[in-house]
């Protein structure tokens, strides 16, 4: 079965970069799409970007010049990165698989709460 | 972007009663639409893909259907374990956007 483990700091200073790993078990992720979705306090979810099965990558228009997502196959992994942080980047953080055929996702971790604070 | 409009926000039903939750797109999305359960402390669970295809190990009393750009979810016989808040997806163009969700609670 596939199963995504997030792992990463649960607290951030505002203005340096917040880095998270998502650990897959189950499934190569040289197949389909893997992704990054935040939930923040309040319930809002936003899709964050995603990396494919060749290693390009997809991101949202609000955060495409902080965010950075990249990938370990050897270890089965990707990574979020996202710089200079605010206050307003508190949310807990998923993985996820993409699945391009009618664009959901299946597979999901159980999320790690990141707060931004100093 | 693709601005998905979900209503209620939050509704209470008893059980065995008939829930339907909505989304409105703001534009065409074909059937490039998802459903999506979230109970507290819990990740997202995925229920319904491609407007109306039911993902495996959901109940069948879970269904979707769409009417233009109108998707709706229904719960057929609210069951007790069926409270959480549930949030729709659209894929059918980048970036995919989810609705505001909705707190569903047991009365």
């Amino acid at each position: 079965e596939v199963q995504l483990q997030e792992s990463g700091p649960g607290l951030v200073k505002p203005s340096q970069s917040l880095s998270l790993t998502c650990s897959v078990t189950g499934y190569s992720i040289t197949s389909n799409y893997w992704g990054w979705i935040r939930k923040f306090p309040g319930n809002k979810m936003e899709w964050m970007g995603y990396i494919s099965y060749s290693g390009s990558t997809s991101y949202n228009p609000s955060l495409k010049s902080r965010i950075s997502i990249t990938r370990d196959t050897s270890k089965n992994q990707f990574f979020l990165q996202l710089n200079s942080v605010t206050t307003e980047d508190t949310a807990t953080y998923y993985c996820a698989r993409f699945r391009d055929s009618y664009a959901h996702f299946d597979y999901w971790g159980q999320g790690v709460m990141v707060t931004v604070s100093s | 972007d693709i601005q998905m409009t979900q209503s209620p926000a939050s509704l209470s039903a008893s059980l065995e009663e008939i829930v339907t939750i909505t989304c409105q797109a703001s534009q065409d999305i074909g059937n490039w639409l998802a459903w999506y359960q979230q109970k507290p402390g819990k990740s997202p669970q995925l229920l319904i893909y491609g407007a109306t295809s039911l993902a495996d190990g959901v109940p069948s009393r879970f269904s979707g259907s769409r009417s233009g750009t109108q998707y709706s979810l229904k719960i057929s016989r609210l069951q007790v374990e069926d409270p959480g808040i549930y949030y729709c997806l659209q894929g059918y163009s980048a970036p995919p956007t989810f609705g505001g969700g909705t707190k569903l609670e047991l009365k």
